[in-house]
């Protein structure tokens, strides 16, 4: 049984253009969770989503960050326009339940470096 | 904004040591509390999920306390080995997401 998938695990942008970062949960798990790591930070949220649903984004900056969970697919965190302040590690984590009761399963991130 | 707070940020023990850290949360609203371990290079990994005041769980030499009226939970490493040495994360949760204190760094010394 995979684990939480990432793609791509590195990627460079300069800024202006798009980075699209994709996370392929664990098989059965219906609930997927975006966090971000800025340099010398910790975890901090950004958005929950269920298939098709996005629960909670109340920690994604209201400009220039979406992120979807299509029925089929990878749930995709998009970032347009980046600028140099968008270089993090970008986490994604997967769990059959809410997180009530449920752990979460982690991916290996996704580093962004912003040019 | 949710305050999770863990104490120390980071730890230096010597192999075979005992030790044990802090994680502060809000005592109201409370859902669950994780901890995850986190080496270097790797991914986070879940060592608990707690939901219950008075809450003790372990796995191995390491173990974990909860007390949600006064918002605390303490892990604790039972003779530290090289290969505990890693950061270790707390978080909390009050409904649909979980909020990751800055964790705490063990380093353990053969």
């Amino acid at each position: 049984n995979a684990g939480v998938m990432q793609n791509p695990r590195h990627l460079v942008r300069r800024r202006g253009q798009e980075a699209r970062l994709r996370c392929s949960p664990m098989k059965g798990h219906s609930h997927v969770y975006w966090y971000r790591q800025l340099p010398e930070e910790g975890l901090k949220f950004m958005v929950y989503l269920q298939k098709e649903n996005i629960i909670d984004e109340s920690g994604m900056p209201k400009e220039r960050f979406s992120a979807e969970f299509p029925k089929e697919g990878p749930s995709i965190l998009r970032i347009q326009q980046v600028v140099r302040g968008d270089s993090a590690a970008y986490f994604c984590a997967s769990s059959t339940d809410r997180v009530n009761t449920g752990e979460l399963f982690f991916g290996e991130g996704s580093r962004l470096t912003v040019l | 904004i949710l305050n999770v707070e863990q104490s120390p940020q980071s730890l230096h023990v010597q192999e075979g040591d005992s030790t044990n850290f802090t994680c502060s949360f809000p005592s109201s609203n409370f859902y669950a509390l994780h901890w995850y371990r986190w080496e270097t290079a790797k991914s986070p990994e879940a060592l608990f999920v707690m939901t219950l005041n008075g809450d003790e769980k372990k796995k191995g030499r390491i173990s974990a306390t909860l007390n949600t009226k006064e918002g605390y939970s303490y892990l604790y490493i039972k003779g530290s080995q090289p290969e505990d040495s890693a950061t270790y994360l707390c978080a909390f949760s009050a409904g649909n997401m979980l909020t990751f204190g800055g964790g705490t760094r063990l380093m353990v010394k053969p």
